[in-house]
């Protein structure tokens, strides 16, 4: 167990629809990162947070938001679903920034249909 | 931004046998290197790493070697078992920037 808490493991919504995935980041750690993880595809960096600002961007879409709360759990909100947004997300929290051990939590796997 | 490539996407090994995974990055201002471990269903979990100021690690039957000139960095599995079956991810950051980029990933399949 990474200490790192992900909810709601599975996902299955309608195009169009939106959703809000879930991260609750190890105790202390203070940095969260967001990953898509498609089928057979390595791991696409989305977001990151660092104490509640957000630090550095990958290539998220427009349709695709994300925000680290006072507690340091952060939410990942993706909307206008479409059928090429089913992936695994991840969620990783380390202690600080970039370089050091990130722990990943179990994914959230979506499903749009 | 940095790119980092890894191959093989797949290996495939006879149970004791080694296994090697390479990745090369291009931005010469990265200077850590985490290798990760994805079991099925599970999320990837740090196996070993490596700053810019070391040029080998070991931890029990894993190494993993960073060659700066060439900006490629390799990891080595020695005496493989079944349970080292799994996706392995290699990844480059640099001191100062907050985005670690991940290679596409080896599947390894260790046959007993």
């Amino acid at each position: 167990d990474s200490g790192v808490t992900q909810t709601p493991k599975h996902l299955i919504t309608a195009t169009g629809q939106r959703v809000t995935l879930r991260c609750s980041p190890r105790s202390g750690d203070l940095s969260v990162y967001w990953y898509q993880q498609s089928l057979d595809q390595g791991l696409q960096f989305l977001i990151q947070y660092y104490n509640g600002e957000e630090r550095a961007k990958g290539n998220i879409l427009e349709r695709f938001s994300a925000q680290q709360f006072p507690d340091l759990h952060s939410e990942l909100n993706l909307s206008s679903l479409e059928l090429g947004d089913s992936a695994l997300y991840f969620c990783a929290s380390s202690p600080q920034g970039a370089n050091t051990e990130a722990f990943f939590g179990q994914g959230t796997r979506l499903t749009v249909v | 931004g940095e790119n980092v490539e890894q191959h093989p996407s797949t290996l495939s090994v006879q149970e004791g046998d080694s296994a090697v995974i390479k990745c090369t990055y291009s931005d010469s201002a990265s200077n850590y290197f985490p290798w990760y471990k994805q079991e099925l269903g599970k999320g990837p979990q740090l196996i070993i790493d490596i700053r810019s100021n070391v040029g080998e690690k070991k931890d029990q039957r894993i190494a993993v070697t960073l060659n700066k000139t060439a900006k490629h960095f390799s990891l080595h599995i020695t005496e493989t078992q079944p349970e080292d079956s799994a996706v392995y991810f290699c990844a480059a950051s640099k001191e100062g920037y907050q985005k670690v980029t991940f290679g596409t990933g080896t599947k390894l399949q260790v046959i007993p």
